[in-house]
């Protein structure tokens, strides 16, 4: 079984609607991350949280929302979803302060008409 | 601000030849640097990293790096590529004392292999 799994795989919704997308780890890692991935762009982080208690803003963070329900399981959610979030979602996870590794999931394609 | 900038957006090999993909990187501290690659349809798994002493690095599947400080790079090399290569590959930096946290991602540069 993948260590971060991703559901949806693939979402098409309509301009306006609320979207979550969700992520779970089985890895027992205390920080995770979300990036959406953009032709050219590369990677750019959306949000993160070291723990349960703690969520930060990443670089692109309007227009985005996150929860951290458990250690596990880090949601993304688009209170309104808009074109140009159409894009291929991340979610990573790492391990403690010292860790040189972020381990990602399968992503999801996200499509807004 | 830390960056980092991929020169080519695509690069085309033959296989058995060299593989030369270009990082360089933007910051006010010595960083640590890394290699991620990402096959279709999947997500990004480290190939190697750059944190501190010897400045070649090796990684998985035969590709390595070197950090030169001189010239802010840390580009990633293969002797001889294979079909297997083909891929996307991201390099990325962090400040050393995030070490894998708050990550800033290249652009990306697309490996095609010709037969």
């Amino acid at each position: 079984d993948a260590d971060v799994t991703q559901t949806p795989r693939n979402r098409i919704t309509k301009t306006g609607k609320r979207i979550m997308l969700e992520c779970s780890q089985t890895k027992g890692h205390d920080r995770m991350y979300w990036y959406r991935q953009d032709p050219g762009l590369g990677l750019r982080l959306i949000y993160y949280s070291f723990d349960v208690k703690d969520i930060n803003k990443g670089e692109i963070s309007d227009g985005y929302s996150v929860s951290r329900q458990a250690q596990a399981k880090f949601s993304l959610s688009l209170e309104s979803a808009i074109p140009n979030q159409t894009a291929l979602y991340f979610c990573a996870t790492s391990d403690g302060a010292s860790s040189y590794e972020q381990y990602f999931g399968p992503g999801t394609r996200l499509t807004v008409t | 601000a830390q960056s980092v900038t991929q020169l080519g957006s695509h690069v085309s090999v033959s296989e058995g030849a060299l593989v030369l993909l270009r990082c360089n990187y933007s910051s006010s501290v010595p960083p640590y640097l890394f290699w991620y690659v990402q096959y279709p349809n999947q997500g990004l798994q480290l190939l190697l990293k750059y944190t501190t002493g010897a400045t070649l690095v090796k990684g998985i599947n035969g590709f390595e790096a070197e950090f030169k400080k001189s010239e802010t790079s840390f580009h990633l090399t293969k002797p001889s590529a294979h079909m297997s290569d083909a891929a996307e590959y991201f390099c990325a930096v962090s400040k050393p004392y995030q070490g894998a946290q708050k990550l800033v991602f290249g652009q990306g540069t697309r490996l095609t292999i010709n037969p």
